[in-house]
């Protein structure tokens, strides 16, 4: 059965630090992985998606992800955090967008 | 756009009360999808439609909750009767196909 784990329930970061948000999966095929982000009070909002092709995947708000098949890895990446980035953060897997399994999401906290 | 459009954004009710939740997609996404997010539990699938058809209803938690999608343009989840541990956010989102799920703001249900 297909799950996603989030090793991190928090991280703090200072605003202008580097980030790394962790996503593992399992699944037996190539799965679909996707994160999301959710602000206070919103809805998530998609930040990037990775379906095939290059392992390395630019998304919106200056996040990138890569895939990572012998780790079984998906991180998420920012070179540097805004005050404005501090949400919660899902990443999910799924055989298509139909069969999504979310993870726990980690929750950021920037400092200034 | 006005993006997925959920309502009402809070509802408190009391044990044993009918609750409906109301959603409304982007107009021309084939695929609806309803949400439940918990601390406990995380973000889980309850159901989703296809063109206004149920097609995996296996998260629904029991028959207490149902769902319909009348038209494209319109999906009810309702809870009857409601308990305490019903108490979560819901979530509605629509996707134009097999690729990116565009979430409403959520309706934050307490039961007392």
């Amino acid at each position: 059965a297909q799950s996603v784990t989030q090793p991190d329930i928090h991280i703090t970061v200072s605003e202008g630090a580097s980030l790394e948000l962790r996503c593992n999966y399992s699944y037996g095929a190539t799965p679909y992985l996707f994160w999301y982000v959710q602000s206070p009070g919103q809805g998530l909002q998609l930040l990037l998606k990775y379906f095939s092709g290059d392992t390395l995947v630019q998304g919106i708000k200056g996040f990138e992800a890569e895939f990572k098949r012998s780790q079984s890895s998906f991180n998420l990446r920012k070179p540097s955090v805004h005050w404005s980035d501090a949400a919660e953060y899902f990443c999910a897997v799924g055989a298509s967008n139909n069969d999504m399994r979310f993870g726990a999401g980690t929750r950021l906290t920037v400092k200034p | 756009d006005a993006g997925v459009i959920q309502s009402p954004r809070h509802e408190v009710t009391e044990m044993g009360q009918e609750v409906t939740l109301r959603c409304k997609p982007i107009s021309g996404h084939d695929y609806l999808f309803w949400y439940r997010q918990t601390m406990m539990r995380g973000l889980e699938l309850l159901i989703y439609f296809n063109n206004n058809v149920p097609i995996d209803d296996s998260g629904m938690p029991e028959d207490r909750f149902s769902a319909k999608m009348p038209n494209a343009s319109f999906s009810t989840l309702k809870i009857q009767p409601s308990e305490p541990r019903d108490s979560a956010v819901y979530f509605c989102a629509s996707s134009p196909d097999a690729d990116t799920q565009y979430f409403g703001p959520g309706t934050r249900l307490t039961v007392l």
